[in-house]
């Protein structure tokens, strides 16, 4: 059981460049989430999906975008990297409903704008 | 605008010590409140979460206080380890979104 998988794990870019973070669960999870986290600013909800076909923004969408076109997959687009989305990435999933929704994370993928 | 507020920063702690982290929160709609840790190069973990209804939770040597009125919630790690060397992260949710405090770097020295 893989839990949540992110690729790649390191990236450099340069300034105007795209790339997309991949994500994929297997544990048939609605819910599934993109957090950026920054030294000492905690972890900051960039977008969020309820199930296949819904996305919504969090606190930090700008310069960002997903799709959800699967229950598994929840990758993240950046189009024209700036220095300011130099970060670590986070994908997490839940299952939701009318319980705790406990979030599972994978490992992070750590980009560097340059 | 920080949902949560965490503290302290950092905290050193000598093995056998304990370790206290504390947030605050100004929404009293959130209904979960669970601490992640994590360790160097690794995603968070759920460590152990409290509802608003509880006042405490144990689970082995960690334990959180919630006081619903003050909206503040704590985190106790009893017996402190080196192994328990890590950020440790405080969240409160609603509406399947979390919100995340700023972390706490939690050193415990041998």
């Amino acid at each position: 059981n893989a839990g949540v998988t992110q690729t790649p794990k390191f990236r450099i870019l340069k300034i105007g460049q795209s790339m997309t973070l991949q994500c994929t669960q297997d544990m048939n999870h609605n819910y599934m989430y993109w957090y950026r986290q920054d030294p000492g600013m905690g972890l900051k909800l960039i977008y969020y999906s309820v199930g296949a076909g819904i996305t919504d923004k969090g606190e930090v969408p700008n310069g960002y975008n997903v799709s959800r076109s699967t229950t598994e997959d929840f990758p993240l687009r950046l189009e024209l990297a700036a220095p300011s989305q130099t970060s670590v990435y986070f994908c997490a999933s839940g299952k939701g409903g009318s319980g705790a929704n406990v979030l599972t994370f994978g490992a992070g993928s750590r980009l560097t704008v340059l | 605008q920080q949902q949560v507020k965490q503290s302290p920063q950092s905290l050193i702690v000598q093995k056998g010590g304990i370790s206290i982290i504390n947030c605050a929160y100004e929404n009293t709609a959130f209904d979960y409140f669970p601490w992640y840790q994590q360790f160097p190069g690794k995603g968070p973990a759920l460590l152990i979460a409290i509802r608003p209804d509880v006042s405490e939770k144990k689970e082995g040597r960690f334990t959180i206080s919630f006081n619903k009125s003050a909206k503040q919630f704590s985190l106790h790690i009893m017996d402190s380890q080196p192994g328990d060397s890590a950020t440790y992260f405080c969240a409160a949710s609603m509406d399947h979104q979390f919100y995340f405090g700023t972390g706490t770097s939690l050193t415990v020295i041998p």
